[in-house]
């Protein structure tokens, strides 16, 4: 199986600064890396992904980067706005088998201020 | 275009009663689909995957149950709701094919009281 650490749990920066929040994996074996933003009473929306052969991945006002040594990568967004306030989720797929499905982190709860 | 629809929307239901969630795609033939649990202000815990028509697998039962009677449909289904049960529950997609990008239905909101 697959376990995913998601740092940290609560997030709040200012209007214009960056945010950044961390996930760890244990499978090495993990070779898909998505990331969803929910809002609430909202289901999960696909924001960005990456995969095991990319170390870094780009799109508007996002990166993410991935360290396949480490078992470690992060989602970055640049010039945070009210409407980045939300639950963002980091996932890793299930390494082998495609089919199984995607292991959550436990989300980090964004809240963007003035 | 692929679409995701899930029904109903929301219930309450009472200890005990049985339950029964839809999930259709429509647009894609042939897709991966799964049954997501989330408690509130919780994670997204999987349920079940399912590759193909008449075959489910369970991840977490949590003494619910799975079946995908058509390509296009997923159903989730319980008879004897716990407390435990109360939750938001998401379907979704992937293309199949060895690609496992997935994308969520609207969700079904559910309340056992």
């Amino acid at each position: 199986g697959e376990q995913v650490e998601q740092l940290p749990s609560i997030l709040r920066v200012q209007e214009g600064s960056s945010a950044s929040i961390n996930c760890t994996y244990e499978n090495s074996a993990s070779n898909y890396f998505p990331w969803y933003k929910q809002e609430p009473g909202e289901n999960p929306k696909l924001i960005i992904d990456i995969r095991s052969n990319m170390e870094r991945k780009q799109t508007q006002g996002l990166i993410v980067l991935l360290d396949k040594k480490a078992k470690r990568f992060s989602l970055h967004i640049t010039d945070t706005q009210p409407g980045d306030s939300a639950m963002y989720f980091c996932a890793a797929s299930g390494g082998n088998n495609y089919a199984q499905g995607l292991t959550f982190g436990l989300g980090t709860r964004v809240s963007v201020f003035p | 275009a692929q679409t995701i629809h899930q029904w109903p929307v929301a219930e309450i239901k009472a200890v005990g009663s049985p339950l029964s969630l839809g999930c259709t795609i429509k647009g894609k033939s042939s897709p991966n689909l799964y049954w997501y649990w989330q408690a509130t202000g919780g994670t997204l815990q999987q349920l079940f995957y399912s590759i193909t028509v008449g075959q489910v697998e369970s991840v977490v039962q949590l003494n619910l149950s799975a079946s995908r009677p058509k390509d296009d449909q997923f159903i989730l289904s319980t008879e004897k709701l716990l407390l435990s049960h109360s939750g938001f529950y998401l379907c979704a997609w992937s293309p199949g094919n060895n690609q496992d990008t997935q994308y969520f239905g609207p969700g079904t909101r559910l309340l056992v009281l």
